[in-house]
């Protein structure tokens, strides 16, 4: 069935350093790919998305690129932020139909000053 | 609304009492997803409305759990004799459909003791 894996958290860093969390995915048809992120007591917000194959998603300095020919659409933020700690979900929506979303397991991210 | 709205923002149930979850989409947006939230299994579609009228209750995890949605707006999601392994966060989303993202509520934070 479709499926979306994540890296598993937390990831720890420290504040500037280089971000990666990976995302795969499984899916029949052609899905549109996201990033959500959810603060601390907060709710979820898209942070990216992108709807087709080699698109690029971008958004407060993060950054992911829909790879067909690896299922992928890694995150990436070349300076992370204390800020920027929370959970990170990746999710697909199957084409032709309606957007229900199918989430990975959500990835968090502590950054430390 | 500007937002979309959900209430209450958190309910602490006894175990087998019935409790109610109100959703308040974002005006004019036509399709509305209800998700839950749990600790070990991430995010977890329960049901879609598209419209009125629901085709897809495929993640509804049990006959105690229902919903409805009244003209195209309000939805609200039922759990009958609720038990403990319904403590979660649900949450609410609506979208104005095609291919971009929801727009999440903050969610109810359901306990059941």
């Amino acid at each position: 069935g479709d499926s979306v894996t994540q890296m598993e958290g937390p990831v720890t860093l420290s504040e500037e350093a280089f971000l990666t969390i990976n995302c795969t995915y499984t899916a029949t048809g052609y899905p549109s790919l996201f990033w959500y992120v959810q603060y601390p007591g907060e709710g979820l917000q898209l942070l990216l998305k992108a709807t087709k194959a080699d698109d690029k998603g971008s958004n407060k300095g993060f950054e992911a690129t829909y790879r067909k020919e690896t299922t992928s659409f890694h995150l990436e933020k070349g300076s992370v932020q204390v800020s920027d700690s929370a959970v990170y979900f990746c999710a697909l929506s199957l084409s032709g139909g309606y957007n229900k979303l199918i989430f990975g397991a959500g990835t968090r991210l502590a950054v430390h000053p | 609304g500007a937002g979309v709205s959900q209430s209450p923002s958190n309910k602490v149930t006894e175990k087998g009492k019935d409790v109610e979850l109100r959703c308040d989409p974002i005006s004019g947006h036509t399709a509305l997803y209800w998700y839950r939230q749990s600790l070990g299994q991430g995010l977890e579609f329960l049901i879609y409305f598209q419209g009125n009228s629901a085709p897809d209750k495929s993640g509804l995890p049990s006959d105690r759990f229902s919903a409805e949605r009244t003209g195209g707006s309000v939805s609200t999601l039922t759990i009958q004799r609720t038990q403990q392994e319904d403590s979660a966060v649900y949450l609410c989303a609506s979208s104005p459909g095609g291919a971009g993202g929801y727009t999440f509520g903050s969610g109810t934070r359901l306990t059941v003791v």
